[in-house]
């Protein structure tokens, strides 16, 4: 089975960084993706890492390290409109297994 | 790109009622389907999957299940709801390896 790691609640402040770490142990495993969901709402596709590394989508970041069985989202100039839960999920043959989600607040 | 259709938004049921969600795809042919179930604050539980017509996998034991009678078409029914079986549904479809596709969702309750 699939089982990941990855803190439930971050608050920040507008304009400010956040990093969201991710730790998985799982087999067969494809890449790590993270996904953003506002209450209330589907979850929406942000990033994908196969290999190792830094992928940049904007103000989004996401980083793999397949040997340290770990990854994290990079939010940078923190929105207001980015407060929702962001969760990290990995991939496997058919099907993603996803993380508890962590639950991200902006104050102003 | 895809769009997931899932209909109701919002759903009351009784305790032992039957349930039926629908979930239809458009804009791909010959995709993976799946079934997710959300509790109040908490992750995606993976309740079934489908590679094609009538394939279906359950990752879950539970009081539900899950039908595939046409390529873009994904039901999942039961016959006797419980109180556990509140919920927030969510049907997602596969697109290239990396992302999946979520519908609306359908926010089951049972009383």
């Amino acid at each position: 089975g699939q089982s990941l790691e990855q803190p439930s609640e971050v608050t920040a402040v507008e304009g400010a960084i956040v990093q969201i770490n991710c730790t998985y142990q799982t087999s067969g495993f494809y890449g790590l993706s993270w996904y953003q969901q506002h209450d209330g709402g589907a979850p929406t596709f942000l990033s994908y890492n196969a290999l190792d590394g830094l992928e940049e989508t904007g103000r989004f970041s996401s980083f793999l390290s397949r040997s340290d069985s770990y990854g994290y989202l990079l939010l940078q100039e923190l929105q207001m409109k980015d407060s929702a839960s962001y969760f990290c999920a990995v991939i496997t043959d058919y099907k993603l297994s996803f993380g508890a989600g962590t639950t991200v607040t902006v104050r102003a | 790109s895809q769009t997931i259709h899932q209909w109701p938004a919002t759903l009351v049921q009784p305790v032992g009622s039957p349930l039926s969600l629908e979930c239809t795809v458009e804009g791909t042919s010959n995709p993976n389907l799946y079934w997710y179930r959300q509790a109040a604050g908490r992750g995606l539980q993976l309740l079934f999957y489908s590679v094609g017509i009538g394939q279906i996998s359950s990752e879950v034991p539970q009081n539900l299940s899950a039908s595939r009678p046409q390529d873009r078409q994904f039901i999942l029914s039961s016959k006797k709801l419980l109180l556990s079986d509140s919920g927030f549904y969510l049907c997602a479809s596969r697109g290239r390896v990396d992302t999946q596709y979520f519908g609306p969702g359908t926010r089951l309750t049972v009383l």
